[in-house]
C-alpha cells in the first residue's frame, strides 16, 4: 500500500500569513493526488484533485503542485475560514490511501 | 445539491455485525463510483472500500477485506456497507463519498457520516 506522509502535523500561522503543507508519498502516485479540508464536526471538502486543478467553487488562494512522490498544497494568504485540517489522498493503487492530516491553526 | 445520507450505525458488541446505508438523491446514482470512508475518534480519514457505477468492480482496504461487503442497489438509489465479525478498532464515523465525476477515485460530495461504536 502507498503511504503518504504529511508535514509538519501542525502549522501555526497568523491569518493573512501563507501556508505551505507537504505531502510525501512512498511510491510514486504520478499525478494522482488530491488534497481536502476538514473543519470540526464537518465532512472533508475536495480542494485540489490530480495535484493542481481546483475542485468546483474553491478560491483561487488555494494551489497544488507535485508530481511523483512529493507535493505541495499552498494556501497563499489564510482567510480566518481556513485554520482547519487537510488531507492528501492518492488514487493510483488499491487501496486508497490518505495521509495523516496537518492542522493548521491560527497562532 | 447533492445528498448523502448515512444510517445503520449504533453500538455493537464485538464479533457483531451491522449493516450502513446510504440513501443518495439530487443526482444520477447509477453513473457514479462511491466509497466508505471511516474516522475514528480524534483521528485521521481512512478509506475503507469503494464500488463501481454498475457494481461489478469492488475494492476493500486491507483491514476490512474479507469482514465487510460493500453493495449498491441503483434502483433504490443506495449504498450498503455489511460490517461482520466487527472489532474495537472499526469503532469510527463512517462517510459516505461519491467519486467525483470522470476524475478518478476523489471524493467532492459526503455525507454527515454514521457513528459506529464496538464495545462489549
Amino acid at each position: 500500500e502507498i503511504v503518504l506522509t504529511q508535514s509538519p502535523a501542525t502549522l501555526s500561522l497568523s491569518p493573512g500569513e501563507r501556508a505551505t503543507l507537504s505531502c510525501r508519498a512512498s511510491q510514486s502516485v504520478n499525478s494522482y493526488l488530491a488534497w481536502y479540508q476538514q473543519k470540526p464536526g464537518q465532512a472533508p471538502r475536495l480542494l485540489m484533485y490530480d495535484a493542481s486543478s481546483r475542485a468546483t467553487g474553491i478560491p483561487a488562494r488555494f494551489s497544488g503542485s507535485g508530481s511523483g512522490t512529493d507535493f505541495t498544497l499552498t494556501i497563499s494568504s489564510l482567510d480566518p475560514e481556513d485554520f482547519a485540517v487537510y488531507y492528501c489522498q492518492q488514487r493510483t493503487n488499491w487501496p486508497l490511501t490518505f495521509g495523516g492530516g496537518t492542522k493548521v491553526e491560527i497562532k | 445539491e447533492v445528498q448523502l445520507l448515512e444510517s445503520g450505525g449504533g453500538l455493537v458488541q464485538p464479533g457483531g455485525s451491522l449493516r450502513l446505508s446510504c440513501a443518495a438523491s439530487r443526482f444520477t446514482f447509477s453513473n457514479y463510483a462511491m466509497s466508505w470512508v471511516r474516522q475514528a475518534p480524534g483521528k485521521g480519514l481512512e478509506w475503507v472500500s469503494g464500488i463501481s457505477a454498475t457494481g461489478a468492480g469492488t475494492y476493500y482496504a486491507d483491514s476490512v477485506k474479507g469482514r465487510f461487503t460493500i453493495s449498491r442497489d441503483n434502483s433504490k438509489n443506495t449504498l450498503y456497507l455489511q460490517m461482520n465479525s466487527l472489532r474495537a478498532e472499526d469503532t469510527a464515523l463512517y462517510y459516505c463519498a461519491k467519486v467525483y465525476g470522470g476524475q478518478g477515485y476523489y471524493f467532492d460530495y459526503w455525507g454527515q457520516g454514521t457513528l459506529v461504536t464496538v464495545s462489549s
